[in-house]
């Protein structure tokens, strides 16, 4: 089976850096998505580890442990429109299915 | 490219009746999923469709369904619905190549139960 925790919200101020924190548990280990969801919205991919370390997007990095189980999502200079949702999810072994955690609610305040 | 469009994008239904979602990929990619998204238990598989075969099942009763027509646009089906199916439906098509796990969701579909 799959387990995957994630901290329910997390509040942070506009132009400050956030990590958003996700582990898991899982029978076969086939990569790790991060996704931004913003309320009443479809979620939208931010990005997908497969290996160790980090991977950095502009202002969004994502980090991979696979032997602590452990990944985190990097937002730095936030911004307002940053308030959303984000998911960490890993595939099955197929491919054909994401176990989501529960995601995390990111409030940004001025 | 277009996304992935879903329809109806809102329904309310009453408690017994049945509903059908349906749901149209991009353009190429033949697997689609199907995904239920409440509060309480945020988003759960439901079941998952590649060349109009249902390859993967989540853990949900017999009353959701779903099929995947030949142009891969899917349907999903909720029968004698409940208080507790309304959510928000996602359906996420993906081109399912063989290193490519990666799910582009639709708006989504929000029913209300009444």
């Amino acid at each position: 089976g799959q387990n995957i925790d994630q901290p329910t919200e997390m509040t942070a101020t506009e132009g400050a850096i956030v990590q958003i924190n996700c582990t898991y548990q899982t029978s076969g280990f086939n990569g790790l998505f991060w996704y931004q969801q913003h309320a009443g919205e479809a979620p939208t991919f931010l990005s997908y580890n497969v290996l160790d370390g980090l991977e950095e997007k502009g202002r969004f990095s994502s980090f991979l442990s696979r032997s602590k189980g452990y990944s985190y999502l990097l937002l730095k200079e936030l911004q307002m429109k940053d308030s959303a949702s984000y998911l960490c999810a890993v595939p099955n072994n197929a491919g054909n299915m994401l176990t989501f955690g529960g995601g995390t609610r990111l409030m940004v305040k001025p | 490219k277009a996304g992935v469009t879903q329809t109806p994008r809102y329904l309310i239904k009453t408690r017994g009746q049945q509903v059908t979602l349906s749901c149209s990929p991009i353009s190429g990619h033949r697997s689609v999923s199907w995904y239920q998204q409440t509060p309480g238990q945020g988003l759960q598989f439901l079941f998952e469709y590649f060349s109009e075969t249902q390859r993967n099942k989540g853990n949900f009763p017999g009353r959701f369904s779903g099929r995947q027509f030949s142009n891969s646009r899917s349907e999903m089906n909720v029968s004698t619905l409940e208080l507790g199916d309304s959510a928000l439906y996602l359906c996420a098509s993906s081109p399912r190549t063989s290193v490519n796990y990666e799910q582009y969701f639709g708006p989504g579909t929000r029913l209300t139960v009444t």
